[in-house]
């Protein structure tokens, strides 16, 4: 009964291909984000949803969209991926956007 | 010059001494977040706080919203404890969902 789950954990791609990562949340919560930490450990806000609407991105290229089917799902989408998009994903949720965030267990993508 | 500054960046203890990891942040904020990232990888939510203190086990967390400053403090320090703490900011802003802005994080080693 993981609250936050993500797959794959473990991603390696090529230059140029398309890929997909997936976020379910089973806590009910109505908001949910994308962060990405890169090869120093930093993380960095790339996208929240609340209630299937985008509220921000923060200077993320548009290669990347988020995908919502529904209040439990964020899905990350990425097209022609580049080296620099090697990183660790996390995916997490809360309640509104006023109460503490639950994170995923991350995915690492490396691109090759 | 980061919104969020931790200090001190790497910080290696004897078991059982008292640990004080500090955060500035210089922009409004609604509340701040601590996280912990096991060696794994996974991030934990330890604490939210918009104002004052608070107490969780053998980890306090204060903030002073006048001086933009917040300290997290672990006692009786154990091994176990070894990880990376990160502070992180809620920006304030007037409506809508909003991700968090990053600490660079406090590499904390307890040794036995």
């Amino acid at each position: 009964d993981t609250a936050v789950s993500q797959t794959p954990k473990y991603l390696v791609t090529q230059m140029g291909n398309d890929k997909s990562i997936k976020c379910e949340q089973n806590l009910g919560h109505d908001t949910m984000y994308w962060y990405k930490q890169d090869s120093k450990k930093f993380l960095k806000i790339m996208f929240s949803y609340n209630n299937k609407e985008l509220i921000i991105n923060e200077t993320v290229p548009n290669r990347f969209s988020p995908k919502s089917p529904d209040k439990a799902h964020l899905n990350l989408h990425i097209n022609s991926l580049e080296l620099g998009d090697s990183a660790v994903y996390f995916c997490a949720s809360s309640r509104e956007n006023r109460y503490e965030q639950y994170f995923g267990p991350g995915t690492r993508l490396t691109v090759t | 010059k980061n919104e969020v500054e931790q200090s001190p960046q790497n910080l290696t203890a004897q078991e059982g001494e008292f640990i004080t990891i500090n955060c500035s942040y210089s922009v409004g904020i609604s509340a701040l977040h601590w996280l912990q990232q096991h060696p794994g990888g996974g991030i934990v939510s330890l604490f939210m706080l918009s104002s004052g203190k608070k107490k969780h086990g053998r980890l306090i967390a204060t903030i002073n919203i006048q001086e933009k400053h917040s300290s997290l403090h672990i006692t009786a320090s154990h091994p176990r404890d070894s990880a990376v703490y990160i502070c992180a900011v809620r920006l304030y802003s007037g409506g809508g969902a909003d991700g968090l802005t990053f600490g660079k994080g406090t590499h904390l080693i307890i040794q036995p």
